[in-house]
């Protein structure tokens, strides 16, 4: 069973243009959260999504911000007109029913 | 809303050695989750031990295992005989036992073993 999927692994993007990161979930598990990392901090919760639902988005800025979990597909956090500010580690987890997350690999986004 | 403190931003540990990371968090709910996750350098989160708060029996996993102080909202992990893999980010992370909540993580102790 493979582990959680992320890619890109690196993104690059200039202040203005969008970012799409991807997140595949464990077989079977339809609970998708992301994560923001900062440089030198903890992870910080941005959204909880199951399938074609977004459960909870209170850790998610109000603009340029959104999660999606389609029915067939991947979770997809989309960030529109990134600034530098932007530049972090993105981090995809997913759940079966219960408690226990399981981490991707982490997307690390550069704003130039 | 939950928090979770971790007033060690670094330590440093001889090989062979054992060392304590420290963990204090705030709640006001009686049943919960507790974690410490390893971060080397990959970035990769990797789960080293999680214990349930209605548990009183301290989590052991090998090598680590955590002193529980529910009383005192405390949670503790020991690594003993470290090994220079054992060097990495380290947080702790509080989860609500409600189905689905999402973690609360610490700011990490970043742990460096010495050979």
């Amino acid at each position: 069973n493979a582990g959680v999927m992320q890619n890109p692994r690196h993104l690059v993007r200039r202040r203005g243009q969008e970012a799409r990161l991807r997140c595949s979930p464990m077989k079977g598990h339809s609970h998708v959260y992301w994560y923001r990392q900062l440089p030198e901090e903890g992870l910080k919760f941005m959204v909880y999504l199951q399938k074609e639902n977004i459960i909870d988005e209170s850790g998610m800025p109000k603009e340029r911000f959104s999660a999606e979990f389609p029915k067939e597909g991947p979770s997809i956090l989309r960030i529109q007109q990134v600034v530098r500010g932007d530049s972090a580690a993105y981090f995809c987890a997913s759940s079966p029913l219960g408690n226990e997350q399981f981490f991707g690999p982490g997307t690390r986004l550069t704003v130039l | 809303a939950q928090t979770v403190t971790q007033s060690q931003p670094e330590m440093s540990v001889q090989e062979a050695e054992t060392v304590t990371l420290s963990c204090t968090y705030d709640t006001s709910e009686s049943d919960y989750y507790l974690f410490w996750y390893k971060q080397p350098p990959s970035r990769q989160m990797i789960l080293v031990i999680r214990q349930e708060a209605y548990k009183q029996q301290n989590a052991t996993e090998n090598r680590f295992s955590v002193n529980f102080q529910k009383a005192a909202k405390s949670f503790s992990l020991k690594i003993s005989d470290s090994q220079l893999g054992d060097a990495a980010m380290y947080f702790c992370a509080y989860s609500s036992d409600n189905y689905g909540q999402n973690f609360v993580f610490g700011p990490g102790t970043r742990l460096s073993v010495l050979p």
